[in-house]
């Protein structure tokens, strides 16, 4: 039973460049969220989706980052024109219900990490 | 809002001793707390999780929390680390209704010989 994948596990991109992040939910698993790590930081969350539908973006900045969980095929975290700012780990989480309702756990995935030169 | 102060950045302990790895969190409502780690290079694995009931937590790995609702905690212990325990502990909460996590900005557990 194949866990949350994620890719590429290492991402680099110059300034102004776009990144694409893909995540793959476990089988069975309808939910997906995006966290942020910083350096030296705590994780920080982004967006919820569920197939087709932004549940929560509370997290994500206002420009530049979009995310999308399709009916066929990975979540993806899109970041238009990168800044340094951006380099950090970028991980995906996913569950098969409500985790808010039903406290189910979530699963993460190995994380990409971004660097912007 | 939610938040959570895990006090100690760093905790140093030799093999076969035991640890506490402290956790407080603030909020106006009910919550679900969790304990996660993280290896190095690695995703984030949940060690244990307090969603109601009784107010020990047994997890993998020989670890246990216990949920403190008058102190807002939510330690985590173990009586006896090895050195493959050495990794980044976090806590985490969400509200009840709520599907994200807020997490704390961690706890590394460095355990040498």
């Amino acid at each position: 039973n194949a866990g949350v994948m994620q890719n590429p596990r290492h991402l680099v991109r110059r300034r102004g460049q776009e990144a694409r992040l893909r995540c793959s939910p476990m089988k069975g698993h309808s939910h997906v969220y995006w966290y942020r790590q910083l350096p030296e930081e705590g994780l920080k969350f982004m967006v919820y989706l569920q197939k087709e539908n932004i549940i929560d973006e509370s997290g994500m900045p206002k420009e530049r980052f979009s995310a999308e969980f399709p009916k066929e095929g990975p979540s993806i975290l899109r970041i238009q024109q990168v800044v340094r700012g951006d380099s950090a780990a970028y991980f995906c989480a996913s569950s098969p219900q409500n985790q808010g309702a039903l406290g189910e756990t979530q699963y993460f995935g190995p994380g990409t990490r971004l660097l912007v030169l | 809002a939610q938040s959570v102060t895990q006090l100690d950045s760093q905790v140093p302990v030799f093999e076969e001793a035991p640890v506490e790895l402290r956790c407080n969190y603030s909020s106006s409502v009910s919550v679900y707390l969790f304990w996660y780690v993280q290896y190095p290079n690695q995703g984030l694995q949940l060690l244990l999780k307090y969603l109601s009931g009784s107010t020990l937590v047994k997890g993998i790995n020989g670890f246990e929390a216990e949920f403190n609702k008058s102190q807002t905690s939510f330690h985590l212990r173990k009586p006896s680390v090895h050195i493959s325990d050495t990794a980044e502990y976090f806590c985490a909460v969400s509200e009840r209704g709520f599907q994200k996590l807020v997490f704390g900005t961690g706890t590394r557990l460095l355990v040498s010989p």
